[in-house]
């Protein structure tokens, strides 16, 4: 069974400029989780699909950050425009159907802002 | 507001001895409380999962159990191996909450 996937696994780019990541979960998983991950710190989560309905989004900074799950499976994630805080790892979960169930991560994306 | 402590500090144990982890919270009563394991670089793996009326769950040569009068969860890894070396995360979850909360994690170093 393919494990989560995502893409790219590093990325530099300065502050002001414009990310995003894409993340491609498990097969036949309906929920699907963002998290950014702090150097020293556990994964905090952004956004939560279920399906391609968002569950919660509640520590997700809208003025810069967006997400979306157009088709209930792949997601992409966007960073505009990037601040130095956001320099972290940022990592992709799936599940079968809902949070209590084990997540799969995926590698995570290593971002730097400079 | 919820709060998840794990040790900051790095524990440091023999091989062959017995890790025990400890994961506390305060402000929220969680339905389960996940484990799972972080190798540098790579995202977290699921170890286990135990319930509110669950006292204690095993699989192999780990062992978690849930007290939730202390408000406590302890992880336990027996026989410990340099291949156990690796951060631990705690995710206690409410059963009404969608939202997964992790601790920040231990790191454990098993030394040969």
């Amino acid at each position: 069974e393919a494990g989560v996937a995502q893409s790219p696994r590093y990325k530099i780019i300065e502050k002001r400029q414009s990310v995003a990541f894409w993340c491609n979960p498990i097969s036949g998983h309906a929920t699907l989780y963002w998290y950014q991950q702090i150097l020293g710190q556990g994964p905090k989560l952004l956004i939560q699909f279920q399906n391609n309905g968002v569950v919660d989004d509640s520590q997700l900074p809208k003025d810069r950050f967006s997400a979306e799950r157009l088709k209930g499976v792949d997601s992409t994630l966007k960073i505009q425009p990037a601040k130095l805080e956001d320099s972290a790892v940022y990592l992709c979960a799936s599940s079968l159907q809902g949070s209590y169930n084990e997540q799969f991560f995926g590698p995570g994306t290593r971002l730097t802002v400079l | 507001s919820q709060k998840i402590e794990q040790n900051s500090e790095a524990l440091n144990i023999q091989e062959g001895k017995t890790a025990t982890l400890t994961c506390n919270y305060t402000n929220y009563s969680p339905a389960y409380l996940q484990w799972y394991r972080q190798d540098p670089g790579r995202g977290p793996v699921f170890l286990l999962l135990i319930r509110e009326n669950e006292k204690e769950k095993r699989k192999e040569r780990l062992k978690v159990t849930f007290d939730t009068t202390l408000k406590q969860s302890l992880f336990h890894i027996t026989a410990s191996q340099p291949a156990d070396s690796a951060t631990y995360l705690c995710a206690p979850q409410s059963g009404g909450s969608y939202i997964p909360t992790f601790g920040r994690g231990t790191s454990l170093i098993v030394h040969p």
